[in-house]
């Protein structure tokens, strides 16, 4: 069963343009993280961010969470071609940290 | 090693065969998540290891699946008498914990698998 839902499941915008996506699950949690996945490649992290952690930011992702709302969003600033690719949010309940994974979302940047 | 590694990348087999898929983790990584991921999907957990022990073997999906770490390092996961439910993406990943979370799952490239 997959605790996280992404939410679009499908994003296209103009390079350049900020993509923001939302993730949203249903059982307490220890941390969220987010991963990408290009076509053909495997799973890269991309940020973590822990229950009492509120925002977070790498580089140009920025990702909140609330966990009285159970959702967290990732924002991809300046988006580049190379962003391209599938993103997915996991739960860590803090059970062994086995991830829980949401559907993922299809995010292409037009050049 | 510089990342997880996985073989093989695709495997082809008839329905009804054994196989057996291999992940070598980051050296030292104590603990080695396997998840099975459907087209279209995202990754669900299968079992994990810490070290040799097996704590967790709840996602495995029936008792055709198993999955062994023997001296901690290079774990094999076996599925026999594949049907074709079983073609998915497999893929692997280790943390440098022990599973005391939370932390960073480094992921391989994945085994392909195609049951005809």
């Amino acid at each position: 069963s997959q605790q996280g839902e992404e939410d679009p499941q499908a994003l296209s915008i103009q390079e350049g343009e900020n993509a923001t996506m939302n993730c949203s699950y249903k059982t307490s949690i220890n941390n969220l993280q987010w991963y990408r996945q290009n076509s053909g490649r495997g799973l890269v992290h991309l940020i973590l961010i822990r229950s009492n952690e509120r925002e977070k930011h790498s580089g140009r992702l920025r990702v909140t969470l609330d966990t009285s709302k159970k959702s967290s969003s990732l924002l991809i600033t300046a988006s580049r071609a190379a962003d391209t690719a599938s993103y997915f949010c996991a739960t860590d309940t803090g059970a062994n940290s086995k991830l829980t994974f949401g559907k993922g979302i299809t995010l292409s940047v037009r050049p | 090693g510089a990342g997880v590694s996985q073989s093989p990348r695709y495997k082809v087999t008839k329905r009804g065969q054994d196989v057996t898929l291999r992940c070598d983790p980051i050296s030292s990584h104590a603990t080695l998540y396997w998840y099975q991921q459907a087209l279209g999907q995202g990754p669900e957990f299968l079992t994990y290891f810490n070290y040799e022990a097996q704590p967790d073997k709840s996602g495995l999906p029936s008792d055709r699946f198993s999955a062994e770490r023997p001296e901690g390092s290079i774990s094999t996961l076996t599925i026999q008498r594949t049907e074709q439910r079983d073609s998915a993406m497999y893929r692997c990943a280790s943390s440098p914990l022990a599973a005391r979370g939370p932390d960073t799952q480094y992921f391989g490239p994945g085994t392909r698998l195609t049951v005809l």
